[in-house]
């Protein structure tokens, strides 16, 4: 069974701080990995996709890289801001399931 | 408008009652989700359904039960409500994609679940 962990739990850096969220999943076989955001008392945002095929997706400040044959994915965050402070989860997709990591807890001090 | 809507979004209720949760999709995907997200944040499949055809059940107590009338729709119904039934439980929905690797799961805001 899929089993996705996310280091570390919980961070906190000062606003302009580069900085790395990572994920780490137990079965190679996927189809994609999404990385998601989690403002408190709302639901889930998806911020990048990237396919089994794929290397890395950008969007603004994001950066997402896959390896899948490590079982690993990173998120890299530049020039953080207060409002980047949520829960972020990453999910593979793997058989007909999408199977959720633990979440890091991200606060960016202003 | 929103793309996967669920009502209520708290639901405060005694022990014992039966309750419903509601879940809409006007994104034209076929396939629905429920999720249980608990106090530390893991999310948890339950549920899921492809053109109204259930196709994951989870290790649920039989409490539980969806209903999917239409692709657009899925509800939860639980009975006799228990104080571990306290979560916040998640609609989402996604489009099969030939290949699956493009796709992408949309969530509803999630109701939060008080049991007392």
């Amino acid at each position: 069974k899929q089993e996705v962990t996310q280091i570390p739990a919980a961070l906190s850096v000062p606003e302009g701080e580069n900085l790395v969220l990572n994920c780490s999943f137990t079965d190679s076989a996927i189809y994609n990995l999404q990385w998601f955001r989690q403002d408190p008392g709302k639901g889930l945002t998806s911020l990048l996709l990237i396919q089994s095929s794929q290397r890395e997706q950008t969007s603004g400040r994001l950066n997402a890289s896959l390896d899948k044959s490590s079982g690993r994915s990173t998120l890299y965050i530049a020039a953080s801001q207060p409002g980047d402070s949520a829960t972020y989860l990453c999910a593979v997709r793997t058989g007909n399931q999408f199977y959720f990591g633990t979440g890091t807890s991200l606060t960016v001090i202003p | 408008d929103t793309a996967v809507s669920q009502t209520p979004k708290y639901l405060v209720t005694q022990m014992g009652n039966d309750k419903s949760i509601k879940c809409e999709q006007n994104l034209g995907h076929d396939t629905m989700y429920w999720y249980k997200q608990d106090s530390k944040k893991f999310l948890k499949i339950m549920f899921s359904y492809n053109n109204k055809e259930l196709i994951i059940n989870e290790t649920v107590p039989n409490r539980f039960s969806p209903k999917s009338p239409d692709k657009a729709h899925l509800n939860l119904h639980i009975n006799s409500l228990e104080l571990g039934d306290s979560a916040v439980y998640f609609c989402a929905s996604s489009q099969y994609q030939p290949g699956q690797r493009l796709e992408k799961l949309f969530f509803g805001s999630g109701t939060q679940l008080s049991v007392l």
